[in-house]
């Protein structure tokens, strides 16, 4: 069961590159949600879908885009990585009132 | 929005009880959740209370009280492999998962 996956699992990247983390998840769940963690901070949202083809924001959504085209996959973007979004990005999925199941998470390093 | 507050760290001996309160203000409850997280990994699910009360699993119990905004989880009998972050998260109607910053727990022999 390979639940929720997230690829890669670290990155480093120098200020102003792009890349896009992927999510995928195997159990056919409505919404999925990026999170971001730092250090006191706790897990922020950054975005999140309740199904297929439709995004909303979170908490924390500038700098970050996503994308929703197949059911399990909520794939997350940095346009322009800036040193600010050093961070360890944790994808989650749910459905209906279940709890949230996470992945094992990105960490992302901007140099 | 939410505003959660938790305690920042809590230290405990082996084979004592610990709880942890965490407090909330909310314009949309549908739920509250704890989730137990060891350092580099996911956050993994523990609890969830909608309705007032307390719901016992093992040897950790959360308890909910809407109108108090107000939650505790419970660990009994603390192990060493309980050191970790306990993370309070509420639910809005939306769905969507607010979380407070976490308690350290840890175990001392």
């Amino acid at each position: 069961n390979a639940g929720v996956t997230q690829t890669p699992k670290f990155r480093v990247l120098k200020t102003g590159q792009s890349m896009t983390l992927l999510c995928a998840q195997d159990m056919n769940h409505e919404y999925m949600y990026w999170y971001r963690q730092d250090p006191g901070m706790g897990l922020r949202l950054i975005h999140y879908s309740v199904g297929e083809g439709t995004t909303a924001k979170g908490e924390v959504p500038d700098g970050y885009n996503v994308s929703r085209l197949k059911k399990q996959n909520f794939l997350l973007g940095l346009e322009s990585a800036a040193p600010s979004q050093t961070s360890v990005y944790f994808c989650a999925s749910a459905t209906g009132n279940q709890p949230q199941h996470f992945g094992d998470g990105t960490r992302l390093s901007i140099l | 929005g939410q505003n959660i507050d938790q305690p920042t760290e809590m230290t405990a001996t082996e084979g004592a009880i610990v709880q942890i309160n965490c407090t909330y203000q909310t314009s949309g409850f549908n739920g509250l959740f704890w989730y137990q997280q060891h350092a580099g990994e996911a956050p993994t699910f523990l609890s969830y209370n909608v309705l007032d009360g307390l719901e016992e699993k093992g040897r950790f119990s959360s308890f909910l009280s809407r109108s108090k905004g107000y939650s505790y989880l419970l660990l009994k009998e603390l192990q060493m492999k309980d050191s970790a972050s306990y993370l309070c998260a509420v639910r809005e109607r939306d769905y969507k998962l607010s979380f407070g910053a976490g308690t350290t727990v840890t175990v001392r022999a």
